[in-house]
């Protein structure tokens, strides 16, 4: 069972917004920032957002994050097929003074 | 251009012991922040941490594979080893390095991962 908690999927046509949120305690999200990554199917995950709401050179503008007190939240504007993937949240956890990674979330593209 | 590629056997034995290289380039192990990572994934699974090592050569170990589990690093072959002690089946999975920089609190460069089967 992963210590960070999302939703196990999301979906949504082209062209709309689809959220997801990520869930975790004092020790980890409520402390530290929240990274985001994106894996499709026999690839490595990609690095999409940092610290709460930054991207990376080369990440779309359409992805967005949001960090409150213990939760996360990642959004996709203008949704498209290449987006259909599984999507991470990640951060430090004090207590366990290691890396925790959310269970996922399965996008899929209608 | 920052790379980490993953190497080690594609088999191993119950009980037996894991080794396995991260080989980078594009950066050192022993600037000023740097950290590597190494993280595994079960099939259908989601990412596990498993251990750190810093550029100090500090440690950081998974607190439920800690017993099993070392790093080290070979800084003038730009080399990071992890071996893993006593393996079971359910340590099949793909295994990745990464790459994470101090103060920032990112993994931003990972390997295409090495698939390793835990079998008799």
């Amino acid at each position: 069972q992963s210590v960070l908690t999302q939703s196990p999927s999301a979906s949504g046509t082209p062209g709309q917004r689809v959220t997801m949120s990520c869930s975790g305690s004092s020790s980890n999200i409520g402390t530290n920032p929240v990274n985001w990554y994106q894996q499709v199917p026999g690839m490595a995950p990609k690095f999409l957002l940092y610290n709460k709401n930054q991207r990376p050179s080369g990440v779309p503008d359409r992805f967005s994050g949001s960090q409150s007190g213990t939760s996360a939240s990642l959004a996709i504007s203008g949704l498209q097929s290449e987006d259909e993937a599984e999507y991470y949240c990640a951060t430090w956890d004090d207590s366990l003074n290691g890396w925790v990674f959310g269970g996922g979330t399965k996008l899929t593209v209608l | 251009q920052v790379t980490l590629k993953e190497s080690g056997p594609a088999l191993v034995k119950p009980t037996q012991t894991l080794t396995l290289t991260c080989a980078f380039s594009g950066f050192s192990l022993s600037s000023f922040g740097i950290r590597v990572n190494w993280i595994r994934q079960s099939p259908g699974k989601a990412p596990q941490w498993l251990a750190r090592i810093d550029w100090d050569d500090e440690k950081f170990y998974s607190t439920f594979l800690k017993t099993r589990l070392s790093i080290s690093r070979d800084t003038s072959r730009n080399l990071v080893v992890l071996r893993m002690t006593n393996v079971d089946p359910a340590d099949t999975g793909t295994y990745y390095c990464a790459r994470e920089r101090h103060p920032q609190q990112y993994m931003d460069v990972w390997g295409t991962g090495t698939t390793v089967t835990v079998s008799s």
